[in-house]
């Protein structure tokens, strides 16, 4: 039973423009949510994360949007870099106390020049 | 920021072998660190939680005499793959959080270890 999905598997943006990572979950008793990078044959990198009473987070060019009603968030990068080319992982905790981590699948973000 | 290192990187060894892989906290402790293998393009499962002092919480499915993990002090987690056979060829990577503080800190993962059972 895959409680965070990330249905996208790839998306190709163009340099400059906005990135957006969609990421939807079925258990509404997850109370944080979190974004992961990852570069091949490397570990998770932490980018940004948004607990489940707001619905958004902004860091630089990195903001999250948590719809609960939707059961849905997303990541929007903006501007986006070539650096940004990897995977991103979403990410939900299911409560205070319990810090595992179930991830979705992740998607392949590609920025092209 | 919080940093995780894991060692070795990279294991290549014979079938029956058993690899041992250290995950440690460098400049925090942990009272939790977690094990987590990724197949190719797939997700990471998490495998066990790791807690200083006390046995490790495996997940359905893991087998706990095959995946050994030890968490002797505050920094320092290990994952001991026993008898290893192809099929546990995977990437396994670790993770650890700050503890201790009101605020909520996000797990931190180690650079991972790509193990390959010939």
């Amino acid at each position: 039973d895959q409680q965070v999905k990330q249905n996208s598997p790839s998306l190709s943006v163009q340099e400059g423009r906005i990135s957006i990572l969609n990421c939807d979950y079925t258990n509404s008793m997850f109370d944080y949510f979190l974004w992961y990078k990852k570069y091949p044959a490397e570990g998770p990198t932490f980018l940004i994360s948004i607990s489940s009473i707001k619905d958004k987070n902004e860091d630089g060019r990195f903001t999250v949007f948590l719809n609960k009603s939707a059961k849905h968030l997303s990541l929007h990068i903006v501007p986006s870099q070539p650096g940004d080319s990897a995977v991103y992982f979403c990410a939900a905790r299911l409560g205070f106390g319990n810090e595992k981590l179930t991830f979705g699948t992740g998607t392949r973000l590609t920025i092209i020049p | 920021g919080a940093v995780v290192s894991q060692h070795p990187s990279w294991v290549i060894c014979k079938s029956g072998t058993s690899v041992k892989i250290e995950c440690r906290s460098l400049d925090f402790q942990a009272t939790t660190m977690f094990w987590y293998r990724q197949f190719p393009k797939q997700s990471l499962m998490l495998m066990a939680t790791s807690n200083e002092g006390s046995k490790a919480t495996y997940e359905q499915g893991v087998e706990k005499d095959k995946f050994l993990i030890n968490h002797a002090s505050l920094t320092l987690s290990t994952l001991t793959v026993t008898s290893a056979h192809p099929e546990d060829s995977s990437f396994y990577i670790c993770s650890a959080s700050i503890t201790g503080t009101s605020l909520y800190q996000p797990q931190h993962f180690g650079d991972g270890t790509r193990l390959s059972i010939l």
